[in-house]
């Protein structure tokens, strides 16, 4: 069994406030990291896909740092939103394009 | 272009019953992969299937079964249903053949309850 870890397992936030929260996978065997924001009643979708080590990704106010040889990765929000308020789900996927997920963290940006 | 649709959203069923539950992936995507999750954990994977097999199979025991069809939709069947059972069933497709990790398309899952 393979484990990836996710902390905080719950955060609140005030708006405005930036925030970061970390994955931590194997480091062996690494093929691919995802991050998928899940909000409730909806379906996960997926923020960034990671892959090489050093990666850094950002689509708007979110990005997400990499480093597979220690096997952890950061999602950073800046200026926390209202709507950024979702689970924040990362998976590892090794070989075989299969996905581990963490337990995910979930945030409450309060307004 | 639709997403991944699954159907049915929710399920009642009882204890001892059996349940199917279907997925049809996004359009272009050849592999479907189902997850359990219950209430508090992240999604456990179950299967995956690829060209109507079954390719990767996770800790779950011989009561989850699945087929996947020519046209790449999938179905999830639970024999024996057990309480411990009732959890949302997420299915996602994606494309197997890439050179690293595709991003994987969920559906909105089906919330199976057993009682």
């Amino acid at each position: 069994i393979l484990n990836v870890e996710q902390s905080p397992q719950s955060l609140h936030v005030q708006e405005g406030d930036s925030t970061n929260f970390t994955c931590s996978f194997p480091s062996s065997n690494f093929y691919a990291l995802h991050w998928y924001r899940w909000e409730t009643a909806k379906s996960p979708e997926a923020l960034f896909v990671m892959t090489l080590n050093g990666d850094e990704k950002k689509k708007g106010r979110i990005s997400a740092t990499l480093n597979t040889k220690e096997g952890y990765s950061y999602l950073y929000i800046k200026g926390s939103q209202p709507e950024d308020s979702a689970t924040y789900l990362c998976a590892f996927m090794g070989t075989g394009n299969q996905f581990y997920f963490g337990t995910g963290t979930s945030l409450t940006v309060i307004p | 272009d639709a997403g991944v649709t699954q159907s049915p959203t929710h399920l009642i069923k009882t204890r001892g019953q059996q349940v199917t539950l279907r997925c049809s992936p996004k359009s272009g995507h050849d592999t479907v992969s189902w997850y359990q999750q219950a209430l508090g954990q992240g999604p456990q994977f179950i299967f995956q299937y690829y060209e109507e097999e079954e390719r990767q199979r996770g800790n779950f025991p011989d009561r989850f079964s699945g087929h996947q069809f020519p046209n790449y939709s999938s179905e999830l069947n639970v024999n024996a249903l057990l309480l411990g059972d009732s959890a949302l069933y997420l299915c996602a497709s994606s494309l197997l053949r890439t050179r690293y990790g595709t991003e994987a398309f969920f559906g909105q899952g089906t919330r199976l309850t057993v009682v």
